[in-house]
């Protein structure tokens, strides 16, 4: 069963605007992580952000934040304040594994948004 | 921090021929590593891990094989190449320290090709 979905292949925004891209999980741990990266046409994996499980506010870095909704096992990633740089393929991914113990990440297959001027 | 090389950075190679994928780390010692595929417009698929020198878990059977000879290397190989290899190849590390909230780094990616 798919651990991470995401159900948007491609996201379009007009530049300055705000846009959601979804994600839901699957799990059974009471421990786990939520990451976002942004993969450019590079092919590079840029860290966007994090949110633990334990976590009661959701995180947010600069134009990111990320909505966690624990009950429903979704962790939206919301982009304010679009900007055409933002053009790209993002990523959710879930931190597998004990926390003392052997961890590794399991992605989604990814939303591929395009900012229009 | 943690910084990965890897490389090459593009490869293109025929059907039947061999493949050494190479990945090595700075600034970490004892890291968890990882190699992901990624098939073009899809998501990342983890292909093996490895939490120490010569330990080598495989998450799907497949064309190809991994090893670590050193703490802070780790190698992709295949003795013969199929088409359906082809695809963006991640090497990640992860320090397995108590900060439980990051520590993951990817290198910049190898692009096969194979023809």
């Amino acid at each position: 069963a798919q651990k991470i979905t995401q159900t948007q292949p491609g996201m379009f925004v007009q530049e300055k605007e705000a846009v959601t891209l979804d994600c839901t999980y699957d799990t059974s741990d009471q421990s786990y992580g939520l990451f976002w990266y942004k993969q450019p046409s590079s092919g590079e994996m840029i860290f966007l952000i994090y949110q633990g499980s334990y976590d009661e506010q959701n995180a947010t870095e600069g134009r990111y934040s990320l909505n966690f909704q624990k009950a429903r096992k979704s962790a939206n990633l919301v982009i304010s304040a679009s900007q055409l740089g933002d053009s790209a393929m993002y990523f959710c991914a879930m931190r597998e594994g004990h926390s003392t113990g052997f961890q590794k990440l399991v992605f989604g297959t990814g939303t591929r948004l395009l900012v229009s001027p | 921090s943690q910084t990965i090389h890897q490389w090459p950075a593009t490869l293109v190679q025929p059907v039947g021929s061999p493949l050494s994928l190479e990945c090595t780390v700075e600034g970490t010692s004892n890291p968890n590593l990882y190699w992901y595929r990624q098939a073009a417009g899809r998501g990342l698929q983890l292909l093996f891990y490895s939490v120490g020198i010569g330990q080598i878990s495989s998450e799907v059977p497949q064309n190809l094989s991994a090893s670590r000879p050193q703490d802070r290397q780790f190698i992709l190989s295949s003795k013969k190449l199929l088409l359906s290899d082809s695809g963006f190849y991640l090497c990640a590390c992860k320090t397995p320290d108590r900060n439980l909230n990051y520590g993951y780094t990817f290198g910049s990616g190898t692009r096969l090709t194979v023809v």
